[in-house]
């Protein structure tokens, strides 16, 4: 089965500053989604991103605060830029498998805390 | 109304026990149905697809209700390692045609 990779797995950031999270697949995926999940909530879809255009972003984000780059079908990032605290949540990214796209199976996340 | 509800629980049951969670969906016009499994600080892992005919896997049990619409789980014999969050999943035709998330219902299987 493939493997999905996300670095970093944990950051602690200051007010202000950025985090890039990046998202690596071990095989090629045509649809990759970021989403965020805060304590005790469910996911949240941020945005859908495909390789070769623009990121799709859902209701309530905005790409100057959450930049997206998928530079090919493996690859990914997701950036929170100017952080505060409400930041403060589990960020997923996720693919959807050729010949499997009903499924979507989840990266390890990346758990941010911003003080 | 939420497009999809759950029960956040938690279900605190006992090893051996046979415990059921609901997931209630909003958009008639849903297709395709999931259950997940999240352990504490975690990645949601699929657990199963929901058929509309219903479909087990070991101790595992899921089924969808149309008319009520709805879809359930039903584990059997609890095990301690059963304990984790287990959220739904439901994806509608037309659209983006990704999946809306439930919030998850909390299991806790005791000794």
């Amino acid at each position: 089965s493939a493997v999905i990779s996300q670095k970093p797995s944990r950051d602690i950031c200051q007010r202000g500053t950025s985090l890039t999270i990046q998202c690596q697949v071990d095989s090629q995926v045509t649809m990759m989604f970021w989403y965020r999940q805060q304590p005790g909530q469910s996911l949240t879809l941020i945005a859908t991103a495909n390789q070769g255009s623009e990121a799709t972003y859902e209701s309530g984000f905005v790409i100057d605060k959450f930049p997206i780059s998928r530079p090919n079908l493996t690859f990914s990032t997701l950036t929170v830029s100017n952080m505060s605290p409400e930041d403060s949540s589990i960020y997923l990214c996720s693919v959807e498998f050729p010949g499997w796209e009903d499924t979507q199976y989840f990266g390890p996340g990346t758990r941010l805390t911003v003080l | 109304r939420k497009e999809v509800e759950q029960d956040p629980g938690p279900f605190n049951v006992p090893e051996g026990a046979t415990v059921a969670f609901n997931c209630t969906y909003s958009n008639s016009a849903s297709q395709s149905f999931f259950w997940y499994r999240q352990d504490c600080r975690k990645e949601p892992k699929l657990l199963m697809s929901v058929y509309s005919s219903g479909n087990e896997d070991g101790r595992f049990t899921a089924q969808l209700n149309r008319a009520s619409q709805y879809i359930s789980l039903l584990i059997r014999d609890s095990k301690l390692s059963d304990s984790a969050t287990y959220l739904c999943a439901v994806r509608s035709s037309g659209g983006s045609y990704i999946p809306t998330f439930g919030r998850g219902t909390s299991l806790i299987v005791h000794p």
